[in-house]
């Protein structure tokens, strides 16, 4: 039962370029959300976050977009650049005690920036 | 600030043998949560200590155990190693309320033979 999909295992994308990048959720308890970037051989990087209480926000060239109805989120990279190719993992947490310290994965897409 | 730090980086062990692993949380940060990423199940919760006590637990089999010392730093064992345990082994650390994210250390890389 997987709660948190990354659909597309890989996206390519022309350098300066957008790159957008999703995930779906299925738990409805979930309410707080974040994008990790990992390259081989190290620990994945947060990156940006997002309360449920939210739909936006935005730090420097990444932006994510959640849509509630949909339990759908997004990640925008603009412009996109050759550092950024890397594996991008969506995340998901709940409230509460039976939660604490627990996030739950998606799957990861490899992005690639081409130069 | 110095990150998560993990030791050993690498391990290979046997089937039947037990295996220690190491994390230090960053300073302040009281939580430590424990994640294991495999080719076919991705990063998995094993299981989170906050202020020396278990908060939670994944759905790992009672070889996976953990536990924390009063400076937040946190071990876990398996014991009785499988083929299957053959791993990278995430901690993370944050500073313990709900809504704070979760810093990774690089990992330990586990193979058993």
């Amino acid at each position: 039962d997987q709660q948190v999909k990354q659909n597309s295992p890989s996206l390519s994308v022309q350098e300066g370029r957008i790159s957008i990048l999703n995930c779906d959720y299925t738990n409805s308890m979930f309410d707080y959300f974040l994008w990790y970037k990992k390259y081989p051989a190290e620990g994945p990087t947060f990156l940006i976050s997002i309360s449920s209480i939210k739909d936006k926000n935005e730090d420097g060239r990444f932006t994510v977009f959640l849509n509630k109805s949909a339990k759908h989120l997004s990640l925008h990279i603009v412009p996109s650049q050759p550092g950024d190719s890397a594996v991008y993992f969506c995340a998901a947490s709940e409230a509460g005690g039976t939660s604490y310290g627990k996030l739950t994965f998606g799957q990861g897409t490899i992005l690639t920036v081409h130069p | 600030k110095a990150g998560v730090t993990q030791t050993p980086r690498y391990l290979i062990k046997t089937r039947g043998q037990q295996v220690t692993l190491s994390c230090s949380p960053i300073s302040g940060h009281r939580s430590v949560s424990w994640y294991q990423q495999t080719p076919g199940q991705g990063l998995q919760f094993l299981f989170e200590y906050f202020s020396e006590t278990q908060r939670n637990k994944g759905n790992f089999p009672g070889r996976f155990s953990g536990r924390q010392f009063s400076n937040s730093r946190s071990e876990m064992n398996v014991s009785t190693l499988e083929l299957g345990d053959s791993a990278l082994y995430l901690c993370a650390s944050t500073a313990g309320s709900s809504y704070n994210e979760q810093f990774f250390g690089p990992g330990t890389r586990l193979t058993v033979l």
